[in-house]
């Protein structure tokens, strides 16, 4: 089985353009979750998708915003950057009712200048 | 979710065991006890969970107290690989609002 992938693993930008960061699930599982996890911090809760519909948010801003396809891949998109928003964005993805752990990606590192 | 309290760093001889503590008091009857890690790097890596009885699995041992207010994570045989950051979490398992909290962690460091 395969696991958690994310794309890119690096990405630099400019303050105040947009970015779309990428998740593919592992098979079998049909809810995802994004995290933003700044330099020496623990990971912190972005939002979670089910069935393709937002049903969990950390407290971020809506300029962070997803999406989940049907297919169970999904998006993290962050509007009007800022220089905070450089962090490790990690995604997760679980079967929900099924009693276990989440499997993470190895992040995309997002860095704004 | 109920909070969690962890030791901010331990150290381990290679081959010995490492045990982490966990403090969670107000862990709620529906709560489990999640521990995962995070190597340098990486994402986190789910390593065991339980609710109230002691679990066994091929990478840890968790061992709840009878009152579920702490546990302790095993690695029977730590290697130089268990370098890493342990997490402990509380949560409500098996629901579709999975939110981990993730605190600062306890780093440990595995010496040769």
């Amino acid at each position: 089985e395969t696991g958690v992938t994310q794309s890119p693993t690096h990405l630099i930008k400019t303050r105040g353009q947009q970015v779309t960061l990428r998740c593919s699930s592992q098979s079998g599982h049909n809810t995802v979750s994004w995290y933003q996890q700044a330099l020496g911090q623990g990971p912190q809760f972005i939002f979670q998708y089910y069935r393709e519909e937002e049903n969990g948010r950390g407290n971020f801003p809506p300029r962070f915003s997803g999406l989940q396809f049907p297919n169970y891949s999904s998006e993290l998109n962050v509007n009007a950057l800022e220089l905070d928003d450089s962090a490790l964005y990690l995604c997760a993805s679980t079967q929900t009712g099924a009693n276990y752990g989440y499997t993470f990606g190895s992040g995309t590192r997002l860095t704004v200048v | 979710d109920a909070k969690t309290t962890q030791p901010p760093s331990m150290d381990c001889a290679e081959g010995r065991a490492a045990n982490l503590p966990c403090n969670h008091s107000t862990i709620s009857g529906n709560e489990y006890v999640y521990w995962y890690r995070q190597i340098h790097s990486q994402g986190p890596q789910y390593i065991i969970h339980g609710l109230k009885n002691n679990e066994t699995n091929e990478m840890a041992s968790l061992i709840i107290t009878e009152d579920r207010k702490s546990s302790t994570l095993i690695l029977p045989h730590a290697t130089l690989r268990d370098t890493a950051v342990y997490y402990c979490i509380v949560i409500i398992s098996g629901t579709s609002y999975g939110k981990l909290t993730f605190g600062q962690g306890t780093i440990l460091t595995v010496h040769p």
